[in-house]
């Protein structure tokens, strides 16, 4: 149980483009989920946290106008890249938890974003 | 904010040894998790403490939950090359998200 999906894996873009990375909780209903980025050789770092049916709420110094999440439902948050530079080439990770009560967060296999 | 030290940061043993790292907070959690994440996936939750002195295992693995609620261990008994990874430790601040260590890098010399 608690299988958390993303999609894609791995995506390539062209600078100034748009992507949405899709996150699915597969076998449980997430009241909440996470999105993260990680650099290489680095610790997690929260980007927002995502409520389903009400707007996210973001890290301080993450811009939610480039980052759009979107949570639409109980087992589906999406975050869209909008207008990719380089610099946003990075792993993004996300995680979802099933109950307010519990604090585990089971975490998707990242999706690997290179701006080209 | 909450801060959780993980140390070692990395480790290099032979396999077969067995491994001990620990996760110490500035302030009192109510729970502990510890996560393995190796490369170009995400992290996966190996253990979940919730009571102060607790100690599971999960296989070779044993975490425990210490008795100040500012710290908590995770061993690995009996190292094997597939335990290469980065283990990283987590609690919660409040109803808000985890917050996570910097993790302590496991490598392993077969």
């Amino acid at each position: 149980g608690a299988v958390v999906s993303q999609h894609p894996s791995r995506v390539i873009c062209k600078s100034g483009t748009s992507v949405k990375i899709e996150c699915r909780s597969l076998d449980f209903q997430a009241t909440t989920m996470f999105w993260y980025r990680q650099f290489p050789k680095k610790s997690l770092m929260l980007m927002a946290t995502s409520n389903e049916g009400s707007k996210a709420t973001y890290e301080q110094g993450v811009e939610k106008d480039k980052f759009l999440i979107n949570h639409a439902s109980l087992t589906l948050s999406t975050l869209t890249v909008t207008s990719a530079h380089p610099e946003d080439s990075s792993f993004y990770i996300c995680s979802a938890r099933a109950d307010r009560g519990l604090h585990e967060q089971y975490f998707g296999p990242g999706t690997r974003l290179t701006v080209t | 904010g909450q801060q959780l030290n993980q140390s070692p940061q990395s480790m290099f043993i032979q396999e077969g040894e067995d491994v001990s790292m620990n996760c110490t907070s500035s302030s009192i959690f109510n729970t502990w998790l510890w996560y393995k994440q190796e490369p170009g996936e995400g992290p996966v939750l190996l253990i979940a403490l919730y009571k102060a002195g607790e100690l599971t295992s999960n296989g070779r693995l044993t975490a425990q939950f210490g008795i100040t609620r500012k710290d908590s261990f995770l061993n690995i008994s009996a190292s094997i090359p597939s335990d290469v990874g980065i283990y990283f430790c987590a609690g919660p601040s409040g109803n808000t998200p985890l917050v996570f260590g910097k993790g302590t890098r496991l490598s392993v010399i077969a």
